[in-house]
């Protein structure tokens, strides 16, 4: 079975700095996908950015970026100029790819999360 | 705003009752699934449903059913309450099939509260 562990449970950043969130997962597929959603104090889950196992160019979007190392099983998300707004819970997720050919199953498997702060 | 709506928002009971979710995923999405996020488990998967058809379980209890709809929209239903189903119970949706990535966008999610 598959398992993502989120290793950091809170973080602190200054606002405009740079912060990276750490992910590692385990699983025995080759073609899967990454997630990162961030939960903020409304509780709605939120899609940061998304990332394809077969691709070895590293998501972006905006000021998320992610370093992805497929051998080592390792997702991290990093924050450029972090923001207040960016205060939040961060998840980190697995879905198996096997629905992109028709399969079934595809419920996303989460991390216990990381709580980020963000100082003024 | 995600495109997926669920009711209610809030929803406060006593042990032993029985309640019904409701989600209504994004337009063109077949797929629906339904998570608890609770402080001692996480965030779990409970079921999916794609196009009528229940597709997958995780962690659902016995207590707890589901069903999909012919217009899509999706019923958690939960029973003989006890407790620790206190929680917060979010519904996704995704497209399904071959060359998508098949983001799953989540509703506001309905916090429970068993008392």
């Amino acid at each position: 079975a598959q398992t993502v562990t989120q290793s950091q449970p809170e973080m602190s950043v200054q606002e405009a700095e740079t912060v990276t969130l750490s992910c590692t997962y385990d699983t025995s597929e080759s073609d899967y996908y990454l997630f990162w959603y961030k939960q903020p104090p409304s509780r709605q889950m939120i899609l940061v950015i998304r990332q394809e196992a077969y691709k070895q160019q590293n998501a972006t979007e905006n000021r998320f970026s992610v370093n992805f190392q497929k051998a080592a099983k390792s997702f991290s998300l990093k924050i450029s100029d972090s923001q207040l707004g960016d205060a939040a819970m961060y998840f980190c997720a697995y879905r198996s790819a096997r629905s992109r050919y028709g399969g079934s199953q595809g419920n996303l498997i989460f991390g216990k999360g990381t709580k980020l702060s963000v100082k003024p | 705003d995600s495109g997926v709506t669920q009711t209610p928002k809030h929803l406060i009971t006593a042990t032993g009752q029985r309640v019904t979710l409701r989600c209504s995923p994004r337009s063109g999405d077949l797929s629906v699934y339904w998570y608890q996020q609770s402080l001692d488990q996480g965030l779990q998967f409970l079921i999916q449903y794609y196009n009528g058809e229940e597709r997958a379980k995780g962690n659902i209890l016995e207590r707890f059913s589901a069903q999909q709809f012919p217009d899509l929209h999706s019923e958690l239903n939960l029973s003989s309450l006890e407790l620790g189903d206190s929680a917060l119970y979010f519904c996704a949706s995704s497209v399904e099939g071959s060359g998508v990535t098949h983001t799953q966008y989540f509703g506001p999610g309905t916090r429970l509260t068993v008392l």
